[in-house]
């Protein structure tokens, strides 16, 4: 069935480095990514999509790159501070969208060191 | 704007109790409704979904139900509550463009 494979698990960083987590699907339908933010005991709160039709995407400090030849895609966060502490989900839209299914990666819990 | 409720917040349930968790969305018409569960530090697991009322798709077989009595209304029950239903549920909405938009939760707790 449809999969999307999340890695790293964990990623520790010191504040002001880059973070980078990387998602693949398997599903070649698939036309939509969206990346949410997880603080703890909250809900999943959505950061930044990407639709296939376009390759990178940025928004301030967070940007996303999509290959949708490979089937993968990435969420990249800038200068990082200790309130980006969270842990990161990747999606991806499920049998082509139609019904607005997401398959959700495992999670990434990110640590910012201060 | 759109918003999501979901209540109860916390929930503590013996064994064997039953469930009734609820969901509403306010500002939009005919959305595609979900409930998922997370257990405690695991990922996101879809349990049903609906793209209309009466209308509800099943992810995984369980001991839980899901009801959409009304449009913007959607429902969690179960008869006879088991140790692993614990968790965290969220419920999401979701308009045609595919995004999904998460309620507060609701925190389980079975004994």
């Amino acid at each position: 069935g449809e999969n999307v494979e999340q890695h790293p698990s964990t990623l520790s960083v010191q504040e002001g480095d880059s973070a980078v987590i990387k998602c693949t699907y398997s599903d070649s339908a698939s036309n939509y990514f969206p990346w949410y933010k997880q603080e703890l005991g909250k809900r999943p709160q959505l950061i930044i999509d990407i639709r296939s039709n376009v390759g990178e995407k940025k928004d301030q400090r967070i940007a996303v790159t999509l290959n949708k030849t490979a089937k993968h895609f990435s969420l990249h966060i800038t200068e990082t501070q200790p309130e980006d502490s969270a842990v990161y989900f990747c999606a991806a839209s499920a049998r082509g969208g139609s019904q607005g299914n997401l398959i959700f990666g495992k999670g990434t819990k990110l640590s910012v060191k201060p | 704007s759109q918003t999501i409720h979901q209540w109860p917040a916390t929930l503590v349930q013996p064994v064997g109790s039953p469930l009734s968790l609820e969901c509403t969305v306010e500002g939009t018409s005919n959305p595609n409704l979900y409930w998922y569960r997370q257990a405690a530090g695991r990922g996101l697991q879809l349990l049903f979904y609906s793209v209309g009322i009466g209308q509800i798709s099943s992810e995984v077989p369980q001991n839980l139900s899901a009801s959409r009595p009304q449009d913007r209304q959607f429902i969690l029950s179960s008869k006879k509550l088991l140790l692993s239903d614990s968790g965290f549920y969220l419920c999401a909405w979701s308009p045609l463009s595919e995004t999904q938009y998460f309620g507060p939760g609701t925190r389980l707790l079975v004994l």
